[in-house]
């Protein structure tokens, strides 16, 4: 699996948009890069997957250079609820490589 | 059933007393996984289920863990006798067949062990 770095921790206020960039310099071709979204006292949540340029769904954007070595997590306006932890992941889920590292993820906190 | 469920959400228990956590999958789902989540940290895979079988076990902290899948449905993560350092949230999460790079993985709520 590559190895991923984030930021231990975002501070925020609400409206603003919040970008978490995440580095993963050895990252195999085959790879994807997914993010997941832990709210306190809950389990991960899936919240967007890509493999190069950018992807958008109703929650967040990821955009991925095309040296793929980076990806960034754009999460539009936010509001308190979007205080969360967030995870990078990277691997190849075509594969049976199913040993996935969420790390200690990114704590974004938003304030009021 | 509608999304993964665990029991108990909380366990109490004594140090060098045995636990079973349950896990059930979305139905369907065929790959199931545990994973333990430590205070303030990341998770820590334990363990993956592709049906009722566990390719690798390599995840599994001690000899004290044991996990099983039984109908390629419910999982039970046995830890005997329990030490204070297996205090944790215990998530499961499971996926369905493998849709190669769009697999996945849908969580439980986890059981909250703590070890006295």
């Amino acid at each position: 699996l590559a190895k991923t770095t984030q930021p231990i921790s975002m501070d925020s206020y609400e409206g603003q948009e919040v970008n978490i960039t995440c580095s993963h310099n050895n990252i195999a071709t085959n790879d994807y890069i997914t993010w997941y979204q832990q709210f306190p006292s809950q389990g991960p949540r899936f919240i967007i997957q890509g493999y190069k340029t950018k992807v958008t769904n109703e929650v967040a954007s990821l955009f991925i250079p095309a040296d793929r070595k980076s990806s960034t997590l754009s999460l539009p306006r936010v509001s308190l609820s979007d205080t969360a932890v967030y995870y990078c992941l990277v691997g190849d889920f075509g594969s049976n490589d199913y040993k996935l590292s969420f790390g200690a993820g990114t704590t974004v906190t938003v304030r009021a | 059933g509608a999304g993964v469920s665990q029991s108990p959400s909380n366990k109490v228990t004594e140090k060098g007393k045995d636990v079973e956590l349950r896990c059930d999958p979305i139905s369907g789902h065929t790959a199931l996984y545990w994973y333990r989540q430590r205070l303030g940290q990341g998770l820590e895979f334990l363990i993956y289920f592709q049906g009722n079988s566990a390719p690798d076990k390599s995840g599994l902290p001690s000899d004290r863990f044991s996990a099983e899948r039984t109908g390629e449905s419910v999982s039970t993560l046995t830890i005997q006798r329990t030490q204070q350092e297996d205090s944790a949230v215990y998530l499961c999460a499971s996926s369905g067949p493998p849709l190669g790079a769009l697999d996945t993985q849908y969580f439980g709520p986890g059981t909250r062990l703590t070890v006295l």
